[in-house]
């Protein structure tokens, strides 16, 4: 069955840029969507169709396409980008989550 | 205002049933297909369901299939998963979300349902 592979957990510090993968096999063949979810919050898209923000999304979050991986990548990461951050893409109709990433920012 | 709110969660013992409700506002729900989606305590997010805008064309996951049944009144713009033979491992937060272009993009605030004896 198709599968995304993202790291748990990736680090930043303040102001530097973070960068989340996800990978999969022939993830470059089809659309990708990324969501951010805070603690005691619901999920919130912050790219889809692998490099779109959705409207009120910050111009800091952006989205990337190559091969088998997909990338988000916020430059000049603030404190109130740690969160958790799940990939997303299709798979014959269903619907495919990566493992999710947490984000901490120090 | 795009607006989704899920009811119905609670506790329930194993074996047992469930019916989840979606109450949707703010936009044209006849237009849209939706999804179930669920969250178990300090889990990733497991995609369950989805049913196109007229309800004729439904997928569900492998974990959930034969057990679950989604559902659409869009005269209500209400969106239903009736849930049975229930097992611990369905104990999640379940959501109600909305599909635009192949893409998630609203959620809402999510049900929690726990199947314990």
């Amino acid at each position: 069955s198709f599968e995304l592979t993202q790291p748990p957990s990736v680090s930043v510090s303040p102001g530097q840029t973070a960068s989340i993968t996800c990978s999969g096999d022939k993830l470059g063949d089809k659309h990708a969507c990324w969501y951010q979810q805070k603690p005691g919050q619901s999920p919130v898209l912050v790219i889809y169709q692998d490099t779109k923000r959705p409207s009120g999304i910050p111009e800091r979050f952006s989205g990337s396409n190559s091969g088998n991986t997909v990338t988000l990548t916020i430059i000049g990461t603030q404190a109130m980008d740690e969160a958790d951050y799940y990939c997303q893409a299709w798979d014959s109709a269903t619907v495919v989550f990566g493992g999710g990433t947490k984000l901490t920012v120090l | 205002e795009v607006q989704l709110v899920e009811s119905g969660g609670g506790l329930v013992q194993p074996g047992g049933s469930l019916r989840l409700s979606c109450a949707a506002s703010g936009f044209a729900f006849s237009s849209y297909v939706m999804h179930w989606v669920r969250q178990a305590p300090g889990k990733g997010l497991v995609w369950v369901s989805r049913i196109n805008h007229d309800g004729r064309t439904i997928t569900y996951s492998d974990s959930v299939k034969g057990r679950v049944t989604i559902s659409r009144d869009n005269a209500k713009n209400t969106l239903h998963l009736q849930m049975n033979s229930l097992r611990a491992e369905d104990t999640a937060v379940y959501y109600c979300v909305r599909d635009l272009d192949w893409s998630l993009d609203h959620w809402g605030p999510g049900t929690l349902v726990s199947v314990s004896s």
